[in-house]
C-alpha cells in the first residue's frame, strides 16, 4: 500500500509548546522517512529525515521518533516559535531505485506568540 | 547556485489551451520529479525521471506529458487544459539511491496554474 497517513490536519500551539505531528504507513518496503516544511508561496524544504533502523533523530529543536513495529513516526518541535508556523509534510521513500517519495496530506501548524 | 528553477510562477489558461511548465536544475541531480499540490491533499507525483531519456508515470499522469533530453531540464506539458488541472505544480530533483540520509529532494518554488 503506497500511502502515508498524517495527523492532525491542523494544529495550534502557544509559543514554547511542543507540537507533535504523527504519520503512519503500511508498506514495510519504505526505507527512508523525511519531513518537509513549507511556508506559504514556497516549495517544501527538507527539515529532517530518518532511516528505519534508528528510533530517534534530533536536529536542533526538531526530533523524529520512529516506531518500526507500529509502522509509525512522528515529528516533535521543542520550544516552538511563531517562525515555525508552516505546513509540515511527512513522506516515505519507496526505494527500488526510483527514489520516489509518497507524501502525507500535510499539517498546518500555527504557533501563537 | 540556483537549485531548481521553475517558470512561470503564475499562469491562467483557458480550457483546451496547452502550455509547458519549465523546470531546470543546476546541481547535476540525475533524478527529477513533477508533483501537484492541491489544498489538503498533500503532493501527488505526476511523472518522474531517473536520467536523461528515461521517464515514467507517477500516481496522477493523465493529461500530462514530460520529456528529459538533458540532465538539467524536465519540462511538463499540458496538452488540453481542464479545470481539474488547476493546482500548484512543483518540480524537484535529487541524487540517486545510496546517498546520505539527509540528501532529500530540492524543490522549486512552484507554478500556480488556474484553468478557466
Amino acid at each position: 500500500q503506497q500511502q502515508v497517513k498524517q495527523s492532525p490536519q491542523s494544529l495550534i500551539v502557544q509559543k514554547g509548546g511542543i507540537p507533535i505531528i504523527n504519520c503512519a504507513y503500511e508498506n514495510t518496503a519504505f526505507d527512508y522517512f523525511p519531513w518537509y516544511q513549507q511556508f506559504p508561496g514556497k516549495g517544501p524544504a527538507l527539515l529532517i529525515a530518518i532511516r528505519p533502523d534508528v528510533s530517534e533523530k534530533k536536529e536542533g529543536r526538531f526530533t523524529i521518533s520512529f516506531n518500526k513495529s507500529a509502522k509509525q513516526f512522528s515529528l516533535h518541535i521543542m520550544d516552538s516559535q511563531p517562525g515555525d508556523s508552516a505546513t509540515y509534510f511527512c513522506a516515505a521513500r519507496s526505494g527500488g531505485g526510483s527514489e520516489k517519495l509518497v507524501f502525507g496530506k500535510g499539517t498546518k501548524l500555527t504557533v501563537n506568540p | 547556485n540556483a537549485g531548481v528553477t521553475q517558470t512561470p510562477k503564475f499562469r491562467i489558461l483557458k480550457i483546451g489551451q496547452s502550455m509547458t511548465l519549465q523546470c531546470a536544475q543546476d546541481m547535476n541531480h540525475n533524478y527529477m520529479y513533477w508533483y501537484r499540490q492541491d489544498p489538503g491533499m498533500g503532493l501527488k507525483l505526476i511523472y518522474y525521471s531517473v536520467g536523461a531519456g528515461i521517464t515514467d508515470k507517477g500516481e496522477v499522469p493523465n493529461g500530462y506529458n514530460v520529456s528529459r533530453s538533458t540532465t538539467e531540464d524536465f519540462p511538463l506539458r499540458l496538452e488540453l487544459a481542464a479545470p481539474s488541472q488547476t493546482s500548484v505544480y512543483f518540480c524537484a530533483s535529487s541524487y540517486s539511491a545510496g546517498s546520505p540520509t539527509n540528501y532529500g529532494y530540492t524543490f522549486g518554488s512552484g507554478t500556480r496554474l488556474t484553468v478557466v
